[in-house]
């Protein structure tokens, strides 16, 4: 168990509307990421955290913003939910001390329709 | 920029059987190199990972892995697999001072016949 609760786990929204997945961690760790997965690519990095108010890009960030504004939330958002946005979202978190490993939430559902 | 190659889509095998799920990496220095796997409608558990020293590296379940600098690979094996071993299996290399980005291989999935 990573310590990490997305909500909400799953989700049916029409295209065009804004959609908010949220991260939610207890043990204040500093680094947090969004993958998303899909069939016949894995896991693909959408924006991770390495403090408040400190956000990057990954591989795969358009149509997508994030914020982080206290240590326990990191937020993903879909300002306008498009198709191409239907998958599984992963949350994940870097404890420190383990060097690189990352640790995975149980993943949100979302379909775009 | 690092990548994973599975070459292996799908694998089956019949319970008691060995295991091995290929995984090549393609990065400039020594890697972070991690399997995890995936049961379906599940998160992604972690089963090992290396960093460096010991080439070979002992995970959770019973599996294991095998750094080989030469071959720029990191295979799994199980020397004998159990049906709850079905699951999907991803293979994932980080670099160092990138803060933990990972990325991940297309994934290999497990199906075991009794």
């Amino acid at each position: 168990d990573a310590g990490i609760t997305q909500s909400p786990r799953h989700k049916v929204t029409e295209t065009g509307t804004p959609v908010t997945l949220r991260c939610h961690q207890t043990e204040n760790h500093r680094y947090m990421y969004w993958y998303r997965q899909d069939p016949g690519h894995g896991l693909r990095l959408i924006h991770y955290s390495y403090g408040v108010k400190d956000t990057d890009k990954g591989e795969v960030s358009d149509g997508y913003s994030v914020s982080r504004s206290k240590t326990e939330d990191f937020l993903l958002t879909l300002e306008s939910a498009t198709s191409s946005q239907t998958s599984v979202y992963f949350c994940a978190i870097n404890p420190t001390g383990t060097g690189n490993t990352i640790y995975f939430g149980e993943g949100s559902w979302l379909t775009v329709v | 920029a690092q990548s994973v190659t599975q070459p292996d889509i799908h694998i089956t095998v019949s319970e008691g059987a060995s295991l091995e799920l290929r995984c090549n990496y393609s990065y400039g220095a020594t890697p972070y190199l991690f399997w995890y796997v995936q049961s379906p409608g599940q998160g992604l558990q972690l089963l090992l990972k290396y960093f460096s020293g010991d080439t070979l590296v002992q995970g959770i379940k019973g599996f294991e892995a095998e750094f080989k600098r030469s071959q720029s690979s990191f295979n799994l094996r199980k020397p004998s697999v159990h049906w709850s071993d079905a699951a999907e299996y991803f293979c994932a290399v980080g670099a160092t001072g990138t803060a933990s980005k990972l990325t991940f291989g297309t994934g290999t999935r497990l199906q075991v016949t009794l």
